[in-house]
């Protein structure tokens, strides 16, 4: 079943900081997190297993509770580099390798 | 540079008609995917390969085949069955399951197909 992301969309100014949250219905082995440009491929993030590690990769970090089975990337400080569409891929079971993608948050940063 | 390379970019297909899609990885990656995606939505995967000569439907796999005789190699062909096949076509690879799950996936730059 496919995750849940929320908000749908968002707009920010630079600077400005941003939450983009993931929920899943069933219980979650990992969740990946990837940023899609228009019309480009998706670019890998960041994974987080479950054991409700945090992440983070410059000023984009990321946290995963298993128990409530979600997710949230966290974008601080946002430059317009930042603006594109994420999505989040959730593994159900260990050593599938088989991703399910939320239906993206498209995020736009305006200087 | 190793990475992904999907062709064509641009492909138009007639009603009736078979095509295929190619994907090669010179990654040494053991798995590989191919998603679609429809305007404004996610990504929704139509076949998986753990490993050569091996592959699993995914969630929409109607319509659609695949071959995986090269590890390098795994193209998709979208036969005359699939009614709406107009989407943006993405193909991925990671480096595998098992010892090395909870590997990223890295994607080519994705073929769109339209019909004419």
């Amino acid at each position: 079943q496919q995750p849940v992301q929320s908000p749908q969309a968002v707009i920010l100014r630079e600077g400005e900081d941003a939450v983009i949250n993931c929920s899943s219905s069933k219980a979650l082995y990992s969740v990946h997190w990837y940023r899609q440009k228009h019309g480009e491929a998706p670019v890998f993030l960041m994974i987080l297993l479950k054991g409700g590690e945090q992440k983070g990769h410059e000023k984009i970090s990321a946290s995963f509770n298993e128990k409530k089975q979600q997710s949230s990337l966290y974008l601080t400080a946002s430059q317009l580099s930042y603006s594109g569409t994420y999505f989040c891929g959730t593994e159900r079971a260990g050593n599938t390798g088989k991703l399910i993608f939320g239906q993206g948050t498209t995020l736009q940063v305006k200087p | 540079d190793g990475g992904i390379t999907q062709s064509p970019k641009y492909l138009f297909r007639k009603e009736g008609q078979n095509v295929t899609l190619s994907c090669e990885q010179n990654l040494n990656h053991d798995a590989m995917y191919w998603y679609r995606q429809d305007p404004g939505q996610g990504l929704r995967l139509i076949y998986y390969s753990q490993i050569v000569n091996d592959f699993q439907k995914g969630d929409i796999a109607e319509g659609y085949s695949v071959s995986r005789e090269k590890k390098e190699s795994f193209p998709l062909t979208v036969t005359s069955a699939q009614k709406n096949p107009t989407a943006f076509y993405l193909c991925a690879s990671s480096r595998g399951t098992g010892a090395y799950s909870n590997q990223p996936q890295h994607f080519g730059d994705g073929t769109r197909l339209s019909i004419l």
